[in-house]
């Protein structure tokens, strides 16, 4: 089945810094790439996501992007903000797996003011 | 329009007690999921339910059944609850894209 490595698995940037998450993925079959945002105590919260045939997408301050060949995809966040502190999670999606997602084991972002 | 709603937000029980969470989703999506979620490990599968009437075995599935009631309710039921199973359990639909999750069921087996 499909392995989803994160990492890192905390990171702690200084305000107005980027932030970069990096995961890999094993299932070529895989063709839809969430991330997920969870504050603490609340439930985990889709911020962006890319298919496989787009190699990046932005959406304002996050962007991410897939290099299908090396089967890996990263989350940016550029101009953090303390708002910013959370959980975030990769996922896979692969398209023969009966609709089943796996996710990476997730990275604790904190930004510093 | 509430999406994805769980109860229990909170339980504790002993080993060997039995128990059920509720899963209920008004958005009309075919697919359902419950997750468990512990420190470092991520969110893993735990079972899912491709469409109504059907269920497969995700992950972790042992210790745990589940019931797909009808299109809207997918219940996960603790037979004979151990403290492994303490956890924070999410159930989750899917329209073919995004997972919506519920707020989540706090489980603690004494």
């Amino acid at each position: 089945g499909e392995n989803v490595e994160q990492h890192p698995s905390t990171l702690s940037v200084q305000e107005g810094d980027s932030a970069v998450i990096k995961c890999t993925y094993s299932d070529s079959a895989s063709n839809y790439f969430p991330w997920y945002k969870q504050e603490l105590g609340k439930r985990p919260q889709l911020i962006i996501d890319i298919r496989s045939n787009v190699g990046e997408k932005k959406d304002q301050r996050i962007a991410v992007t897939l290099n299908k060949t090396a089967k890996h995809f990263s989350l940016h966040i550029t101009e953090t903000q303390p708002e910013d502190s959370a959980v975030y999670f990769c996922a896979a999606f692969p398209s023969n797996t009966g609709n089943q997602f796996y996710f990476g084991t997730g990275t604790s972002l904190t930004v510093i003011p | 329009n509430a999406g994805v709603t769980q109860t229990p937000k909170f339980q504790v029980l002993k080993t060997g007690q039995s128990m059920t969470l509720q899963c209920a989703q008004d958005m009309n999506h075919n697919s359902m999921y419950w997750y468990r979620q512990d420190p470092g490990m991520g969110l893993r599968l735990i079972y899912y339910s491709a469409s109504e009437g059907t269920t497969d075995k995700g992950e972790v599935p042992n210790g745990y059944n589940v019931s797909r009631l009808n299109k809207r309710e997918f219940s996960l039921r603790l037979e004979s609850a151990a403290p492994s199973q303490t956890s924070v359990y999410f159930c989750a639909s899917n329209p073919a894209g995004e997972l919506f999750f519920g707020e989540g069921s706090r489980l603690t087996v004494l």
